[in-house]
């Protein structure tokens, strides 16, 4: 499985503001995906995103909202733009695996608190 | 969309007893995974089933996906305190990377 670094791994944020969260892998890989866990909750796909095209967002998501960059095959961002309260959660970065990209791995994730 | 019924929501058990936790869809599912998700952490994959019938183990672990492809169990062996975390199942249909999570189990494990 491939080792994935996310950071910062923690950050509390006031309102307004907007924070980048970096994800590396120690191998490339073709798509990389942005993943959201409120507190209590399960995990909610944010975006996929693919090297040298715009992230593609899920339903109740926009890149206005949470930009997305994948400058190479090791590499992405994701920024939290104009942050409130409600932004607060774990952001998890995650790599797909297998033989038909069946199986995803994830980072440790960003614990996110917003003021 | 699709959605997963995860269950039970949280158990309370004795080290060494066995654990039984399950999900179902109102929709099939080609691929199903479980994951763990100690405090802090993300999620770690602990195993995946890609076919109807398939019965898998890890360890003190097994997992099956469902006939019917709409569901998955998990039974833990002879649990042991370190097995306190939250358990996810997640399907996956024809997206790639697209996973629908379930709502989690809370395992606790008295010594």
């Amino acid at each position: 499985s491939a080792v994935i670094s996310q950071k910062p791994s923690r950050d509390i944020c006031q309102r307004g503001t907007s924070l980048t969260i970096q994800c590396q892998v120690d191998s490339q890989v073709t798509m990389m995906f942005w993943y959201r866990q409120q507190p209590g909750q399960s995990l909610t796909l944010i975006a996929t995103a693919n090297q040298g095209s715009e992230a593609t967002y899920e339903s109740g998501f926009v890149i206005d909202k949470f930009p997305i960059s994948r400058p190479n095959l090791t590499f992405s961002t994701l920024t939290v733009s104009n942050m409130s309260p409600e932004d607060s959660s774990i952001y998890l970065c995650s790599v797909e695996s297998g033989s038909f990209g069946e199986k995803l791995f994830f980072g440790s994730g960003t614990q996110l608190s917003v003021l | 969309g699709q959605q997963l019924n995860q269950s039970p929501q949280s158990m309370f058990i004795q080290e060494g007893e066995d654990v039984s936790m399950n999900c179902t869809s109102s929709s099939i599912f080609n691929t199903w995974l479980w994951y763990k998700q100690d405090p802090g952490e993300g999620p770690v994959l602990l195993i995946a089933l890609y076919k109807a019938g398939e019965l898998t183990s890890n360890g003190r672990l097994t997992a099956q996906f469902g006939i019917t492809r709409k569901d998955s169990f998990l039974n833990i062996s002879a649990s042991i305190p370190s097995d306190v975390g939250i358990y996810f199942c997640a399907g996956q249909g024809t997206s790639y990377g697209k996973l629908t999570f379930g709502q989690g189990t809370i395992l606790t494990v008295h010594p």
